[in-house]
């Protein structure tokens, strides 16, 4: 069974601390993906990876940084998490064929207090 | 920037009914999916529409994209409790390099009673 699994499923986190969020996959995509979804706006695309090494900003990448040093691996990093970063993260994995089908992980709900 | 304007937001039926659920834009896309999101999970695609005009069905879903390729319903037969979640369209931008850049819309959460 195809899987995008993510570290964590709850995260506490203090106002300006930094934070990972680990997000793998194991279908050897070359697109990954990374989302934050609040009630009401739906999915906004953060960044994106279509290759090792690279990475794309998405629609609101302010506060936030990736890293993908290996195919499946896919980090994103809250350099110094503030309130309103407090969301669902999403990330999601698509292949070079089928770039659009995503397949998403089952999220991570960060808290910032 | 491309918007995806999604409709209902809310949505709650009994089981038997029929609904509609509508994602409109000014945009064209070159496909649009739709995806459900249970509760604690994260979205699971269900279809994907490429040619404007074309009708996908899946079971008790019917699916529609527009011919101007701008916008897309997704209709449910005869709603069952199982298929409460909230359903979000995507689409994907026309023309250029996407590598999967997708537009969402807002999200309709269906509710169907027994």
């Amino acid at each position: 069974d195809v899987k995008v699994t993510q570290s964590s499923r709850y995260l506490v986190k203090r106002t300006g601390e930094k934070v990972f969020l680990e997000c793998v996959q194991d279908m050897d995509h070359e697109n990954m993906f990374w989302y934050r979804q609040d009630p009401g706006l739906g999915l906004r695309l953060i960044y994106f990876s279509y290759d090792v090494k690279m990475k794309e900003k998405g629609d609101i990448p302010e506060g936030y940084s990736v890293s993908r040093e290996k195919k499946e691996r896919f980090s994103l990093i809250l350099e110094s998490a503030s309130t309103n970063q407090t969301s669902m993260y999403l990330c999601a994995s698509s292949s070079f064929e089928r770039p659009n089908e995503q397949f998403f992980g089952p999220g991570t709900r960060l808290t910032v207090l | 920037t491309q918007l995806l304007e999604q409709s209902p937001q809310f949505l709650s039926i009994q089981e038997g009914e029929n609904l509609t659920v509508y994602c409109n834009s000014s945009s064209v896309f070159s496909s649009l999916q739709w995806y459900r999101q249970e509760p604690g999970e994260g979205p699971v695609l269900l279809v994907t529409v490429v040619t404007g005009g074309e009708v996908k069905k899946l079971k008790r879903l019917t699916f529609q994209f527009g011919d101007a390729r701008k916008d897309s319903s997704l209709h449910i037969t005869a709603a069952q409790p199982g298929d409460t979640g909230l359903y979000l369209c995507a689409g994907a931008n026309a023309g250029g390099t996407s590598y999967g850049k997708l537009t969402f819309g807002q999200g309709t959460i269906l509710t169907v009673h027994p």
